[in-house]
């Protein structure tokens, strides 16, 4: 268990539907990253906060994508209106800035869109 | 091109073998490498990260090595065991791009008993 959570574990969703998913960093980590995986692959950047602040996203996330981190702590990623290319692992991970930047992952969700 | 590339993408070895793991990357102006353990359906464990100025780290039988002239970095694992097979990534951390990774696509191990 590296400390950082993320909820659900498994989401089966029919495409055109919306998800949210959670996670919760180590508490005294003020950077938050969000990563997408799809099997065989390595993981893929999607985006990074620094407290509530979203500094960094991909080309990869679409405006179907959004992300937050409204208080500084926990971040919820939202998929609107599924579609199958959307199935993958989504992985979430922290650091503290200003060290040596050392990423601790969450177990990830798997997201299924059928 | 990928920026980050491992290689081989599969390896199999019997138990108690001596292996190494490669990774190599375009742009040398990085600020990390960090190599990462990935369990099947699991998130990773962070391994071992060699900061640019750094050139090797060492944890328990695990060793990594940085080259950034070359663009090249190993993990060595000593006396290898069924425990280590999993999947292992390498990502690199550019030095203008904050603190985003790129990962390479990893080597898949087995360790045989």
């Amino acid at each position: 268990d590296t400390g950082v959570s993320q909820d659900p574990r498994h989401k089966i969703t029919k495409r055109g539907q919306n998800v949210t998913f959670r996670c919760d960093p180590i508490s005294e980590h003020n950077r938050l990253y969000w990563y997408r995986q799809t099997l065989g692959q390595g993981p893929e950047f999607l985006t990074y906060f620094q407290n509530e602040a979203q500094l960094e996203k991909s080309r990869l996330l679409s405006d179907r994508f959004s992300a937050e981190r409204p208080k500084g702590s926990f971040s919820t990623l939202e998929i609107q209106r599924t579609e199958q290319g959307d199935s993958a692992m989504y992985l979430c991970a922290s650091s503290l800035a200003g060290g040596e930047e050392k990423l601790f992952f969450g177990s990830g969700t798997q997201l299924s869109v059928l | 091109k990928q920026e980050v590339t491992q290689i081989p993408a599969a390896l199999s070895v019997p138990e108690g073998e001596n292996l190494v793991l490669n990774c190599s990357f375009t742009d040398s102006a990085i600020y990390n490498l960090q190599w990462f353990r990935q369990d099947p359906g699991k998130g990773l464990t962070s391994l071992l990260l060699i900061q640019s100025s750094q050139r090797e780290q060492t944890s328990g039988r695990l060793n990594a090595s940085l080259d950034k002239s070359s663009g090249r970095s190993t993990l060595y694992i000593a006396a290898s065991q069924p425990g280590d097979s999993a999947t292992y990534l390498c990502a690199k951390t550019p030095r203008n791009s904050g603190s985003r990774l790129t990962f390479g696509e990893g080597t898949q191990l087995t360790v045989n008993p």
